[in-house]
Formats: structure tokens, sequence, C-alpha cells
């Protein structure tokens, strides 16, 4: 079946530093990918939409000038978390639909200390 | 818009107990649905899933059936094993690449 590859699958990085997420579709090309924000003993709370070719679309509430989103082919798209403080400290996971599914990454634990 | 409503967790259950976990929606039009299973610390994994009304979605005998006149996917199994134990979020998608909509999970723990 369609494979979703997310790397890394967790990093702990230094207040004020930036990191990148990267989410590959393996055997499928993915126009929109999803990325999601879990807190701990909670559903997932999308973030955004990432768009190949244009610019991503944020929800309610996200900031767009730290949660960096770059679509750079069909099969990639990467999420940067700029300026890292403690509070980003969550697990993200990334998404592409394959009609009529969504496949998933595996997740990344992110821990800014 | 659309929403899911699963039952809250723990449910906490003996080796070989019986599990269902409730799940309705609200959707516009014919939904997909589907059940997403996450381990600790994991991504999630499809489960299974139903694409239209009295459809019945299976795997590692995990059940669920489409009921459009109820809006309801109930996840069963009739015999649950300690590696089941983990969260499970009921879901939906309305259209081809729309974002899916959640349910806020239930988490399952099964004692031996």
């Amino acid at each position: 079946g369609a494979v979703v590859s997310q790397h890394p699958s967790w990093v702990i990085c230094k207040s004020g530093t930036s990191v990148k997420i990267e989410c590959r579709s393996l055997d499928f090309q993915a126009t929109t990918m999803f990325w999601y924000r879990q807190f701990p003993k909670q559903s997932l709370m999308l973030m955004a939409t990432s768009n190949e070719g244009s610019k991503a679309t944020y929800e309610q509430g996200v900031e767009k000038d730290k949660f960096l989103i770059n679509h750079a082919s069909l099969t990639l798209s990467t999420l940067t978390v700029t300026s890292a403080h403690p509070e980003d400290s969550s697990f993200y996971i990334c998404s592409a639909p394959r009609d009529p599914e969504a496949f998933f990454g595996q997740g990344t634990r992110l821990t800014v200390v | 818009g659309d929403s899911v409503t699963q039952m809250e967790g723990p449910v906490t259950l003996s080796e070989e107990a019986f599990l269902t976990i409730n799940c309705t929606y609200t959707a516009t039009g014919y939904p997909s649905l589907f059940w997403y299973v996450q381990y600790p610390g994991e991504g999630l994994q499809l489960l299974l899933k139903a694409t239209k009304a009295d459809d019945k979605g299976s795997n590692k005998g995990f059940e669920a059936t489409y009921r459009k006149e109820t809006t309801s996917f109930h996840l069963e199994k009739g015999s649950v094993q300690v590696s089941d134990s983990a969260v499970y979020f009921c879901a939906l998608r309305s259209s081809g690449y729309s974002t899916l909509t959640f349910g806020k999970g239930t988490m399952l723990l099964v004692s031996p």
C-alpha cells in the first residue's frame, strides 16, 4: 500500500533554533499534504494544508511565520518550526490523501529545551 | 461543518472481552468513514474503512458498518488482546482531497 515517510522521528533542539521536518510520499504523488499537531492524550489538530506549487493554507490561530511549509515537489512537503520555544514541543504528523483514504507519516516528536 | 463524536475513554477491558467503541458523525453528502489506530509514540495507521452506506470494513478482527440512517460507524471486536491497547480514532472525509475530520480518540487498555 501507499506509504508516507516522515523524518526525523524525534528531535531535540535548543530554544531559538529552527527545525525542519520532512514528509515524503514514497510511491504516489501528493499534490496536497496535511500537517497536524497532537498534544498529549488529545486528538489531531490540523495546522495547515500544503499545496504543491502554491502557498500553504493555514488554519485559524496557526502562525504562518513560525510554521513554514514548503511543498517543493509532488512527493515532498516540509514543515520548519522557526525560532522554536518550549511551547512548540509536541508531536507533529503529516498526511497525504489518496482517495478515498489518507496515509500518515510516523510522526515527529519535537522537544525544545 | 463536518464533525465526529466518539465515546470518551479510557476503555478498560480484560483480554478476550468484547469491544465496542461508538462513533457518530455529522456531514453533508456521503462521506467516507475510517477508523485509525495509534500505538504509543507512533503515527496513525488505517485500521479499516467504508466508503458507502451499509459497507462493512474489517481488519485484524475489528469490524465497523457504515450506517447512514443512524449516522454511525461503531467499532467492534469480538475478543480483544493486550496488543490491541492503543488509541482509536474515528474519522470522516467528505471529498477526494479534503482533510480528515477526526473524533477525539478513545484510548483502549487491555489487561491480561
